[in-house]
């Protein structure tokens, strides 16, 4: 168990649809990330927090959005949902905000757009 | 722009034998380089990591190698066991992108 946990493990919704995945890193840790992993794909980082900042963005869309809270949470909304959007989503989170650092992942969001 | 790459996207060894995954880069200021494994319908784990003032570390199992020369690395796995089969990634501080893979398969 990394003690990263996401929910919920898997989410099926129509295109078109809004859904929002949660992710709540290690304790202690500041740093949340986000990736997407399409079937025998890489993982394809999307974008990272540091105590509520953003502070890196890779190729995340326009429809998708995400934010970390107070109570270091984090949240993944992704909006107009395409088919093309059915992938694995990872969070994962480390200690520091620098990229010396090892992350730790959970368990991942299996979407599912039909 | 630079990028993380893999020479081999799979792998098939019988048990027992040793294991050798690649691993490329191209990003010459990159000083600190992760491996991770994936198991099949589970997060990405870290296995061990490595400092470019490093060219070898060992783990239990595992040994990194690093040859900044042709920017290469490598995880070698000794005497592969069935649980090793995973997808195995490599990571590089200065790139947030982690490459397709390499896919292990262990026959036993």
């Amino acid at each position: 168990d990394s003690g990263v946990t996401q929910t919920p493990k898997h989410l099926i919704t129509a295109t078109g649809q809004r859904v929002t995945l949660r992710c709540s890193p290690r304790s202690g840790d500041l740093s949340v990330y986000w990736y997407q992993q399409s079937l025998d794909q890489g993982l394809q980082f999307l974008i990272q927090y540091y105590n509520g900042e953003e502070r890196a963005k890779g190729n995340i869309l326009e429809r998708f959005s995400a934010q970390q809270f107070p109570d270091l949470h984090s949240e993944l909304n992704l909006s107009s949902l395409e088919l093309g959007d059915s992938a694995l989503y990872f969070c994962a989170s480390s200690v520091g905000s620098g990229a010396k650092n090892i992350q730790y992942f959970g368990a991942g969001t299996r979407l599912s757009v039909l | 722009g630079e990028s993380v790459g893999l020479h081999l996207p799979t792998l098939s060894v019988q048990e027992g034998d040793n294991s050798i995954i690649n691993c490329a880069y191209s990003n010459s200021a990159s000083d600190y380089f992760i491996w991770y494994k994936q198991e099949s319908g589970k997060g990405p784990q870290f296995i061990i990591d490595i400092r470019s003032n490093m060219d070898k570390r060992q783990g239990q199992r595992v040994t990194v190698l690093l040859n900044k020369t042709v920017k290469h690395l490598s995880l070698q796995i000794a005497a592969t066991q069935p649980g090793d089969s995973a997808v195995y990634f490599c990571a590089e501080n200065n790139d947030m992108r982690f490459g397709a893979g390499t896919r292990l398969t262990v026959k036993p």
